[in-house]
């Protein structure tokens, strides 16, 4: 079954980086994910792409800050020089054939 | 710019209907496939559903099929959700979200603002 496995929190001070987590389940740890960023109150946005060789590609207008790496099942996104409108959900997602999966997001709070 | 305007929630019965529309532009609608995503209040995304770009094939999680469908009209740049059977579980915030042109069932790359739906007596 294709699940994505993402921890609730995370909290990390202005000026800090962080590195956010979404582990891909056993059996699918080639698979190719997204990130999306949802601020308080807003719809999401998305992110970067970020395929099993570690190589991304973001999306419009994503700042330098933003970028994303892979080891093994694992995907991270890294945001360095931590903002204050950084702080919000991020999701990750991927797909299969005639199936969608979102990680159960991870709230970071900047302190 | 792409822009995604949801419309068509609001307060239906249990196992009432409602069908909700997104309107697109600031892209070609007719080159995308496109999804319904939603959100229950103080909860995580959860996808519900897609359709590829000619509206050819549709793709729904376990928790609606049967009961929702979504079909385009790429005439009118206009997505749509037809929602049946509705239950108190389905309250949510529903997001319209378009995918990269050219792929296919894949990823979301611009949502929506959202609509909301409540479902209660």
């Amino acid at each position: 079954q294709l699940v994505l496995t993402q921890s609730p929190s995370a909290s990390a001070s202005l000026g800090a980086s962080v590195k956010l987590t979404c582990t891909l389940s056993s059996g699918h740890s080639s698979y190719t994910i997204t990130w999306h960023q949802q601020l308080a109150g807003k719809g999401p946005r998305y992110l970067m792409k970020v395929n099993s060789d570690g190589s991304h590609n973001k999306g419009d207008g994503i700042p330098d800050r933003f970028s994303g790496s892979s080891s093994g099942a694992e995907r991270y996104l890294t945001i360095s020089s931590l903002q204050s409108e950084d702080e919000a959900d991020y999701y990750c997602q991927t797909w299969g054939t005639g199936i969608r999966v979102f990680g159960g997001g991870t709230k970071l709070t900047v302190l | 710019e792409v822009q995604l305007l949801e419309s068509g929630g609001g307060l239906v019965q249990p196992g009432g209907s409602l069908r909700l529309s997104c309107v697109a532009s600031g892209f070609t609608f007719s080159s995308c496939g496109m999804s319904w995503v939603r959100q229950a209040p103080g909860k995580g995304l959860e996808w519900v559903a897609n359709i590829v770009d000619s509206g050819g094939s549709t793709y729904y999680a376990d928790s609606v099929k049967g009961r929702f469908t979504i079909s385009r009209d790429n005439s009118k740049d206009t997505l749509y959700l037809q929602m049946n059977s509705l239950r108190a579980e389905d309250t949510a915030l529903y997001y319209c979200a378009k995918d990269p042109a050219g792929s296919r069932g894949s990823y979301p790359d611009y949502w929506g603002q959202g609509t909301l739906v409540t479902v209660s007596s």
